[in-house]
């Protein structure tokens, strides 16, 4: 969906290094998301937020942190890339009202040697 | 915690024949939707249940959601080539928690 948009779209880092994975919507969705997707584990959520001053964890939180920069910007950070966050890293929009229906964006692909 | 569980992993198919993606959850659900993810794509909605028993229809798709609001079914009816992907389950909770399902890849040979 054009209007969720992730940067960059493949990035191959090396251990220990910072990252920032980037997303931007469009839609005026106030929910946000970011999950991480391996092969047979399907989407697993990392954090989320309702609003710019509302940030959860998810699931698997340990290792990432998430900035709310504006409510149309969630930003993922890696401080620390370790290989097994190796994966392929989704953002996704929600709207208030009607939370469920998640709008993803096109996706991230990290590789961390 | 909350678990969904979706079978199976994979479903490898002759174009035609049908295919059914079953999905189950640990607790009982308010709402469980389903998602296609294509190859090299992202996750898109196809629909959501919400009522105990339903069930939709999208062309050659049916959704069902169980009696007790436990598990549902993705059917597809004489697949085709543009079915393949992964399909996701994920199931909501009354008090808005989502979780997915590990989905189910299909192919389909011509």
């Amino acid at each position: 969906d054009a209007d969720v948009t992730q940067t960059p779209r493949n990035r191959i880092t090396k251990t220990g290094k910072r990252i920032m994975l980037e997303c931007s919507q469009t839609k005026g969705h106030d929910r946000m998301y970011w999950y991480r997707q391996d092969p047979g584990l399907g989407l697993q959520l990392i954090y989320y937020s309702f609003d710019v001053k509302d940030i959860n964890k998810g699931e698997i939180s340990d290792g990432y942190s998430v900035s709310r920069q504006a409510q149309a910007k969630f930003s993922l950070s890696l401080e620390s890339a370790i290989p097994n966050q190796t994966a392929l890293y989704f953002c996704a929009t929600a709207v208030r009202g009607r939370p469920d229906t998640q709008y993803f964006g096109p996706g991230t692909r990290l590789t961390v040697l | 915690g909350q678990q969904v569980m979706q079978i199976p992993q994979y479903q490898h198919v002759q174009e035609g024949e049908d295919f059914t993606t079953y999905c189950n959850s640990s607790t009982t659900l308010s709402n469980i939707q389903w998602y296609k993810q294509r190859p090299g794509g992202h996750p898109v909605f196809l629909i959501q249940l919400v009522k105990s028993g339903e069930v939709k229809k999208q062309k050659r798709l049916t959704f069902q959601f169980g009696e007790a609001k436990k598990n549902s079914s993705l059917h597809i009816t004489a697949t085709q080539t543009t079915d393949v992907g992964t399909y996701f389950c994920a199931g909501i909770t009354s008090y808005g928690k989502l979780t997915f399902g590990q989905g189910t890849i299909l192919t389909v040979h011509p």
